[in-house]
């Protein structure tokens, strides 16, 4: 499973909260992903990391902000949660083959 | 632009029937491809992988894959499932040397029945 790692595994929040998940890797990959799977959507890239400081947007890029101060973790921020970011986010790494986190299931109420 | 097409949104079968779940992708160049499975309440996990030579690919679990690149196809195979592949079967692309480009299908929603 490369070594991933997410935290939280579940989480419940309100509206207009910020929140952060974290993804952790063990491996010294250079790239790092940021998912969000939804039924009928499959999965779509939120960010993606190609190294320390280096990141970039994917398909659905509004509303989410990441950072990776260093290489082993990769956090993927809501600024200010809404219900439609309800879902079940997905860490990966590396790169051309993923391997994925266990998830964490994001509740917005 | 990159896109991936699975042709079954959902797919029922009995236990030791054949499966065969279709995959299309559209890119004019090298690609590498993937298949994923994610079973009930887990992540997803590499069930095989092309990225060149013999177009059959053989993975875990008794699947296979062949890649026909006439018709930009990656179609999963096994020849007799059992009750355990109940999972959903995901397909991906990414073009060579292009890490950052992997793209998902929607997934194939498998049911076997026992």
């Amino acid at each position: 499973d490369a070594g991933i790692t997410q935290s939280p595994r579940h989480k419940v929040t309100e509206t207009g909260t910020p929140v952060t998940l974290r993804c952790h890797q063990t491996e010294n990959h250079r790239y790092m992903y940021w998912y969000r799977q939804d039924p009928g959507h499959g999965l779509r890239l939120i960010h993606y990391s190609y190294g320390v400081k280096d990141t970039d947007k994917g398909e659905v890029s509004d509303g989410y902000s990441v950072s990776r101060s260093k290489t082993e973790d990769f956090l993927l921020t809501l600024e200010s949660a809404t219900s439609s970011q309800t879902s079940v986010y997905f860490c990966a790494t590396p790169a051309p083959e993923q391997y994925f986190g266990p998830g964490t299931r994001l509740t917005v109420t | 632009a990159q896109s991936v097409s699975q042709h079954n949104h959902h797919v029922i079968l009995s236990e030791a029937a054949s499966l065969e779940l279709g995959c299309n992708y559209s890119y004019g160049g090298t690609v590498n491809l993937f298949w994923y499975v994610q079973y009930p309440g887990q992540h997803l996990q590499l069930l095989l992988k092309y990225f060149s030579g013999d177009p059959l690919v053989k993975g875990i679990k008794g699947f296979e894959a062949e890649f026909i690149k006439s018709k930009f196809s990656f179609n999963l195979r096994k020849p007799s499932v059992q009750w355990s592949d109940t999972a959903e079967y995901f397909c991906a692309v990414s073009p060579s040397g292009r890490d950052d480009k992997i793209i998902f299908g929607k997934g194939t929603r498998l049911h076997i029945l026992p």
